[in-house]
C-alpha cells in the first residue's frame, strides 16, 4: 500500500515569493492534515480536512496561508508571499477518522532566502 | 486548558539499558493518546495508541506504554534499547483537537 505522497520534497525560494505543497493521502482516508514542524519541536497543527470540509483552520495564519482539498482526495498548502519565518518542514498526514491513527508523509523542506 | 508535556528533551542511555520517556497531559475531555517516532531525516510513524480497553499498550520495536488517569500519564518504556532507537519521539493526544508534545531525543551510546 502506497503511503503519504509529498512534492516537492525541498524548496528554496526567495522572500516575497509564492510557493505551493501538494499531499496525495492514502487511498480511502477522509481525514487529511497540515502540520508545520520548526527544528528541534513538534509538529503543529496548520488544517485539518474531513473529505473536502476543513473543519479545524484556526491556527492556519490566513492572511498569507491557504489550502484547499478538492473532490476530497488530494491537497494543496499554499504560502503567498513567504517569509524568512516560514522556513520549516510542512507534513501531510492522513487517517481513516480523526481517532484512528495519522500516517505521516515525508515532508517537505522549505527554506526561504 | 488542554495540552501535552514531554518533560525530558534530551535522555542519552546506555546500549541495553532501560528507558522510560515521561509524557504528562491535561485535558477536560476523554483523550486518544499516542506515540510517535521520527528517526533522523525519516517521516513520523506510530509506536503505540491507547483509545480505551487495558492500560497498558504494547506497540512495535519492544515499546509499551502505560495510560495512567490518575496521574494524567502515558509514559513510554523500553527494557533494553539499540542503537538503532536514537530518535526523537513525540507524544501525542487528541480530544477536542490535536496536541503534539515538543518531542523527546533518545540518544543510545554504544
Amino acid at each position: 500500500e502506497a503511503g503519504v505522497v509529498q512534492s516537492p520534497r525541498y524548496k528554496i525560494i526567495e522572500k516575497k515569493q509564492p510557493v505551493a505543497f501538494w499531499c496525495n493521502p492514502i487511498s480511502g482516508h477522509n481525514t487529511l492534515y497540515w502540520y508545520l514542524q520548526n527544528l528541534g519541536q513538534g509538529p503543529e497543527l496548520l488544517i485539518r480536512y474531513e473529505n473536502e470540509e476543513a473543519v479545524d483552520d484556526s491556527q492556519l495564519p490566513k492572511d498569507r496561508f491557504s489550502a484547499e482539498r478538492l473532490k476530497g482526495v488530494d491537497s494543496t498548502l499554499k504560502i503567498q508571499p513567504a517569509e524568512l519565518g516560514d522556513s520549516a518542514v510542512y507534513l501531510c498526514a492522513s487517517s481513516l477518522s480523526t481517532t484512528e491513527t495519522q500516517y505521516f508523509g515525508p515532508g517537505t523542506r522549505l527554506l526561504v532566502l | 486548558a488542554q495540552s501535552v508535556t514531554q518533560l525530558d528533551s534530551q535522555v542519552p542511555v546506555f546500549e541495553e539499558a532501560p528507558v522510560e520517556l515521561r509524557c504528562n497531559y491535561s485535558s477536560s475531555v476523554s483523550v486518544y493518546l499516542f506515540w510517535y517516532v521520527q528517526y533522523p531525516n525519516q517521516g513520523l510513524q506510530l509506536l503505540l495508541k491507547y483509545l480505551s480497553g487495558s492500560t497498558l499498550v504494547k506497540g512495535i520495536n519492544g515499546f509499551e506504554a502505560e495510560f495512567n488517569k490518575s496521574q494524567t500519564s502515558f509514559h513510554l518504556r523500553k527494557p533494553s534499547v539499540h542503537i538503532s532507537d536514537t530518535a526523537e519521539y513525540f507524544c501525542v493526544m487528541t480530544g477536542n483537537q490535536f496536541y503534539f508534545g515538543t518531542g523527546t531525543s533518545l540518544t543510545v551510546i554504544p
